[in-house]
């Protein structure tokens, strides 16, 4: 199974909303990864997590709140967002960090905030 | 932090060699170059990696010459299904993407 999934496809929520995305992975991977991606531009790296512990933040905004609660599973939880953070939220997975490793990605969660 | 530029955009037509060339002057002696293609709405999918030389798998070769400040995809007779986004990858791990090339196949 090289498939990493992500709940829910799409997102709409206020800016007072409490919502979560999750990502799921079963490949046995150590590394888990947020990416942020605006309309035609390329994704933009959030979070890293290395055996469960983060080791990246790309200076994300404390409403954005990363979650890694075991190797398989990585929550974003979302509060008090903007409109601009609307965007396609990608989650991938690699088998550790580092420049030789593949990343696999979620197919996104589409996020409106209204 | 080294960073990637690649064309914003190519047009080619149905059964063409498609050559597709990034620079990354900064890279690090221990970074990859990696390059991932990307569907409208889908996540980026690995296409290949080299360090130096030439790579070849069953979908694309990758070109490096001994300096390393570049790198070309090659994509040997595209078909309209590879019409995406390529990105180029070559700093830090491969975790920050470049500008990406918009390639449309013609037919």
């Amino acid at each position: 199974d090289t498939e990493v999934t992500q709940t829910p496809k799409h997102l709409v929520m206020g800016m007072t909303n409490k919502k979560s995305l999750k990502c799921e992975q079963h490949m046995g991977h150590r590394a888990m990864y947020w990416y942020k991606q605006k309309a035609k531009k390329p994704p933009e790296l959030m979070f890293v997590y290395s055996y469960e512990k983060l080791s990246i933040n790309e200076s994300v905004p404390s409403r954005f709140s990363p979650e890694c609660p075991n190797s398989s599973l990585l929550n974003l939880h979302l509060h008090a967002l903007q409109p601009e953070d609307s965007a396609l939220y990608l989650c991938a997975s690699s088998q550790e960090t580092g420049a030789t490793y593949e990343q696999y990605f979620g197919p996104g969660t589409r996020l409106t905030v209204t | 932090l080294a960073k990637t530029t690649q064309p914003i955009s190519m047009d080619s037509y149905e059964g063409q060699e498609v050559n597709i060339t990034c620079s990354h002057n900064n890279i690090a002696t221990n970074d990859y170059i990696t390059w991932y293609q990307q569907f409208p709405s889908q996540g980026p999918r690995f296409i290949i990696q080299g360090y130096k030389t030439k790579v070849t798998n069953e979908v694309a070769s990758l070109f490096i010459p001994a300096d390393r400040k570049s790198s070309t995809l090659s994509l040997p007779r595209v078909s309209l299904s590879d019409t995406a986004v390529y990105y180029c990858l070559g700093a830090r791990g491969g975790d920050i993407f470049g500008t990406g090339t918009r390639l449309k196949v013609l037919a």
